[in-house]
């Protein structure tokens, strides 16, 4: 069974530009969750999706959005990036989100400048 | 709000040693979950061990155990018989029940194991 993928590996991209990161779960996996990971602040949750609907989200700034699809794929989007937004971007799938096991892809790595 | 700190940034051990790595946790609630997780530098999350709050029994997985203490709010997680190949960053993860995958991360306990 392929694992969680996150795409793309790496990103550079300009101050006040807009990102989309993408995430692929585990095929029958329904629930899909991001994590922020910077050096200052470290893992932070971002926001989770359960069959296409958001169902928690952390404490970040409206520019910082997710959309799940009907396969359960995810993207996240980060317009208007700043600098601060620079982090290791790490997505999460389990099969209902409700304590099954997490399985983690190996995060995208998002760099502005 | 829940709050996980770990108070050691770094560790080291010696291979085949024993080592613990400390957390504690804040929480008002009875109901949630404990987690390890390691992160080596391919940067991919592992789940190490898992700690339902309600057991009072300790879990354990091959070399990885915790020493689980609810009243003072406590979670170290033990490593015997260290391998080279546990060298990672390590997080302390809390999670309330029925929260979804909301989770409280700490800051992290780098641990080196040296041959």
């Amino acid at each position: 069974k392929a694992g969680v993928t996150q795409t793309p590996r790496y990103l550079i991209k300009t101050r006040g530009q807009q990102v989309t990161l993408s995430c692929s779960p585990i095929s029958g996996h329904r629930s899909v969750s991001w994590y922020q990971q910077t050096p200052g602040q470290g893992l932070q949750f971002l926001f989770e999706y359960f069959s296409e609907t958001q169902r928690n989200k952390g404490n970040f700034p409206g520019r910082f959005s997710g959309r799940q699809f009907s396969n359960s794929r995810s993207e996240m989007n980060v317009s208007t990036l700043e600098l601060g937004d620079s982090a290791l971007y790490l997505c999460a799938s389990s099969l209902d989100g409700w304590n099954s096991p997490l399985h983690f892809g190996n995060g995208t790595r998002l760099t502005v400048t | 709000a829940q709050t996980v700190t770990q108070s050691q940034p770094e560790m080291s051990v010696q291979e085949a040693e024993t080592v613990t790595l400390s957390c504690t946790y804040d929480t008002s609630e009875s109901n949630y979950y404990l987690f390890w997780y390691k992160q080596p530098p391919s940067r991919q999350m592992i789940l190490v061990i898992r700690q339902e709050a309600y057991k009072q029994q300790n879990a354990t997985e091959n070399r990885f155990s915790v020493n689980f203490q609810k009243a003072a709010k406590s979670f170290s997680l033990k490593i015997s018989d260290s391998q080279l190949g546990d060298t990672a960053m390590y997080f302390c993860v809390f999670i309330l029940n029925n929260a979804g995958n909301m989770l409280t991360f700490g800051g992290g306990t780098r641990l080196m194991v040296k041959p």
